[in-house]
C-alpha cells in the first residue's frame, strides 16, 4: 500500500458526461501528480501541482482540469467525455519535487 | 510525448538469469528513476540515480547513468518469477514555466520471468 488513495475506482460513464477522480497523497506530501495510462499513448504526464499551485502542465487536454485544495488532496475533472478519453487515471504524490514518487492503484475510466 | 524509450519492448528468461533493460532520453535530467507495474496496477518506485551519479545498487537491482549518451541500464540479478512486470524509466526535468518538475515515463519493458 503506497498510502495514495484514489476514488472511484472504476467509473464507467456516456460520451459528453463529466466526471471528477479524487486523489489523496500520502500524508505530508505536497506534490501530485496526473498521469493517464493507454494502450496505445502509454503512460502520459498530465498535471503536476506543489502545495496548491500548478508546477508542471504536460499533455493534459483542455477539457481536463485538475486543482489542489488546501488539505492537499486533488481532483482531476474530465469533461465533454470521449471514448478515447477511456483509460487509466493514476495519481501519484511525493514529499517535494525531484524526488520519488507514490503512485495510487488508478481509476479505470471507461467511456461508452 | 515520450521521453524515454525502453529497449527491449519485452524480454523473456528463465528463472535465475539476470535481465538487463535500456532507457534512452532525450533531455537534461535531475534524476532518472525506475518503476515496476504489475498489470493493471499502480506503480512501485524501485531506484533513484541523481544526474551526478553513475551507478547504484538496491538488493538485487543495478542502475547505471550515461548522462554523455542519456541512456540509462537496470539490471534485475538472479531473477525470480515474481519479477513479471512491466518496467518503467521515468526522467525527472524541470519545468521552466511552473518551477516544478516533470516525471515523465518511457515506454516500457514488459519482462516475463519462467520458472
Amino acid at each position: 500500500d503506497s498510502g495514495v488513495t484514489q476514488t472511484p475506482k472504476h467509473l464507467i460513464t456516456a460520451t459528453g458526461q463529466r466526471v471528477t477522480l479524487r486523489c489523496s497523497p500520502r500524508s505530508g506530501d505536497l506534490s501530485v501528480y496526473w498521469y493517464q495510462q493507454s494502450l496505445d499513448q502509454g503512460l502520459q504526464f498530465l498535471i503536476q501541482y506543489y502545495n496548491g499551485e500548478e508546477r508542471a502542465k504536460g499533455n493534459i487536454l483542455e477539457r481536463f482540469s485538475a486543482q489542489q485544495f488546501p488539505d492537499l488532496h486533488s481532483e482531476l475533472n474530465l469533461s465533454s467525455l470521449e471514448l478515447g478519453d477511456s483509460a487509466l487515471y493514476f495519481c501519484a504524490s511525493s514529499p517535494s519535487t525531484a524526488v520519488e514518487a507514490f503512485f495510487g492503484q488508478g481509476t479505470r475510466l471507461t467511456v461508452v | 510525448s515520450q521521453q524515454g524509450e525502453e529497449d527491449p519492448q519485452a524480454l523473456s528468461i528463465q528463472e535465475g538469469e539476470n535481465a538487463t533493460m535500456n532507457c534512452s532520453y532525450k533531455t537534461s535530467i535531475n534524476n532518472l528513476q525506475w518503476y515496476r507495474q504489475n498489470s493493471g496496477r499502480g506503480l512501485v518506485h524501485l531506484i533513484l540515480i541523481r544526474s551526478n551519479e553513475r551507478e547504484k545498487h538496491s538488493g538485487r537491482l543495478r542502475v547505471t547513468l550515461d548522462t554523455s549518451k542519456k541512456s540509462s541500464s537496470l539490471l534485475i540479478t538472479a531473477s525470480r518469477a515474481a519479477d513479471t512486470a512491466s518496467y518503467f524509466c521515468a526522467t525527472d526535468t524541470f519545468s521552466f514555466t511552473g518551477g516544478g518538475n516533470k516525471l515523465t515515463f518511457g515506454t516500457g519493458t514488459q519482462l516475463k520471468v519462467e520458472l
